[in-house]
């Protein structure tokens, strides 16, 4: 009954080859987001998506892509992936911006060697 | 634009009340607060829309300085499961000030 979840959970990748993370929810909430996070840095937005096929960038979005093309799953797409982009990402979703929380995913450890 | 917390560590022992602080040098929409455990994702605590209004949740509340642009999160009589790492995420406003940006986290560690 999580209402989100991430896969994978842990992924291994070569520099230079493209990797999807995907973000599913069973709340049908508008909004999805997906973060980054590193130690020194906290959480950092990547992508958001405010509706399907409605997305736009965060403070981070070079290097990544995202797709919504259903309420329930968005994308997050490492065109090629290098090495400053190990990271622990975190999808989140909330039903309104103004007055409700984020629930997050469990997160996907992704190392890129 | 990203909020500013303070302090970056602090530790306790059981029982002891802790404050921690997140300051904006922009104009607040909205502040929330989160607490994640390691290994584990963040988890919402609450959310102060602008208005100076303090919330409570079990023995943590919080409060929101709109003039200060700045949010204060109480714990009260600390439990060992209050340990974690806590982070202020801070809203500007509409369209795509409307995400939250957040700040690096306060270290919180409750001893017994």
């Amino acid at each position: 009954d999580a209402g989100i979840t991430q896969s994978p959970r842990h992924k291994v990748t070569e520099t230079g080859t493209p990797v999807t993370l995907r973000c599913h929810q069973t709340e049908n909430h508008r909004y999805m987001y997906w973060y980054r996070q590193d130690p020194g840095h906290g959480l950092r937005l990547i992508h958001y998506s405010y509706g399907v096929k409605d997305t736009d960038k965060g403070e981070v979005s070079d290097g990544y892509s995202v797709s919504r093309s259903k309420t329930e799953d968005f994308l997050l797409t490492l065109e090629s992936a290098t090495s400053s982009q190990t990271s622990v990402y975190f999808c989140a979703i909330s039903r309104d911006r103004a007055n409700y929380g984020y629930t997050f995913g469990s997160g996907t450890r992704l190392t890129v060697v | 634009q990203q909020p500013v917390q303070s302090p970056q560590a602090v530790i306790l022992r059981e029982g002891e009340d802790a404050v921690i602080n997140c300051s904006s040098s922009k104009a607040l929409y909205s502040v929330h607060w989160y607490r994640q455990k390691h290994g584990e994702a963040p988890v919402f605590l609450m959310i102060l829309l602008k208005g100076g209004e303090q919330k409570g949740h079990e023995k943590i509340s919080a409060s929101f300085n709109e003039k200060k642009q700045q949010s204060s999160l109480y714990l009260t009589a600390s439990q060992l499961s209050y340990s974690g790492t806590y982070f202020c995420g801070t809203e500007y406003g509409g369209g795509s000030q409307g995400n939250l940006i957040f700040g690096k986290g306060t270290k919180l560690s409750v001893k017994p």
